[in-house]
């Protein structure tokens, strides 16, 4: 069970749009629809902002959408506000002993 | 509301065993569906999953640290406790629990997190 592949860093100015990507295999990313995202600002709990590859909870602005093809999931924020800057994970069901993976992180800079 | 919150030591000895408790308010452990979870960050580093208990009384541990791991509940007090043993220098870290849905294969509320340091 290894940790799922996310581009250090990020970046975009505000107004524009910017897309994370999350690279695993075919026993996690690419098996299941159980794909999550969190964004977490620096010393806060993560917060959930996408489940199920593209599924926002309740409260989540629009500009955060999701999708996946085959092993890779990406994030993508548009419209970027200067309180998008945080830190993004994503994460992972993986496999049938109800596993879970995330991916290392991405640190979202809004210039 | 759900709410969520961690408790326990600030700081442990290494070889020594980590016990944590979260407890819990707005839900249910028995309702089907629902889980609590551990999840722990390194101080700039990564988050990484811990262990998940289900109300069908599942639960599955990272692989990486099952033989260290046990997680329980205790459902008349809303509490589900991580022990880990033999803890080490690495292991310091905050430590979250989160309220997870199993249909929804995410962790929808987390707690506020509790640094643990290991140290001598």
């Amino acid at each position: 069970q290894s940790a799922l592949t996310q581009p250090p860093s990020a970046s975009g100015s505000p107004g524009q749009s910017v897309t994370i990507s999350c690279t695993g295999t075919s026993s996690d990313v690419g098996g299941y629809n159980y794909v999550s995202w969190y964004q977490q600002h620096p010393g806060k709990a993560p917060k959930l902002m996408i489940y199920q590859v593209s599924k926002r909870p309740s409260g989540v602005p629009d500009r955060f959408s999701g999708s996946k093809s085959g092993n890779t999931a990406s994030l993508t924020v548009s419209g970027l506000q200067a309180e998008d800057e945080a830190d993004y994970y994503c994460n992972s069901y993986a496999g049938s002993y109800n596993f879970v993976v995330f991916g290392g992180g991405t640190k979202l800079t809004v210039l | 509301q759900i709410t969520l919150k961690e408790s326990g030591p600030t700081l442990v000895k290494p070889t020594q065993t980590l016990t944590l408790t979260c407890t819990f308010s707005g839900f249910s452990l028995s309702s089907n569906g629902v889980g609590v979870g551990w999840v722990r960050q390194p101080p700039g580093k990564a988050l990484e999953w811990l262990a998940v208990l289900y109300w069908n009384d599942n639960t599955p541990y990272n692989p990486s640290l099952r033989s260290r791991l046990t997680i329980t509940k205790d459902t008349s007090k809303n509490q589900v406790v991580l022990t880990m043993t033999n803890m080490d220098p690495v292991d310091t870290a905050t430590y979250y629990c989160a309220h997870r849905l199993y249909t929804w294969g995410a962790f929808d509320i987390w707690g506020q997190g509790t640094l643990v340091t290991v140290s001598s």
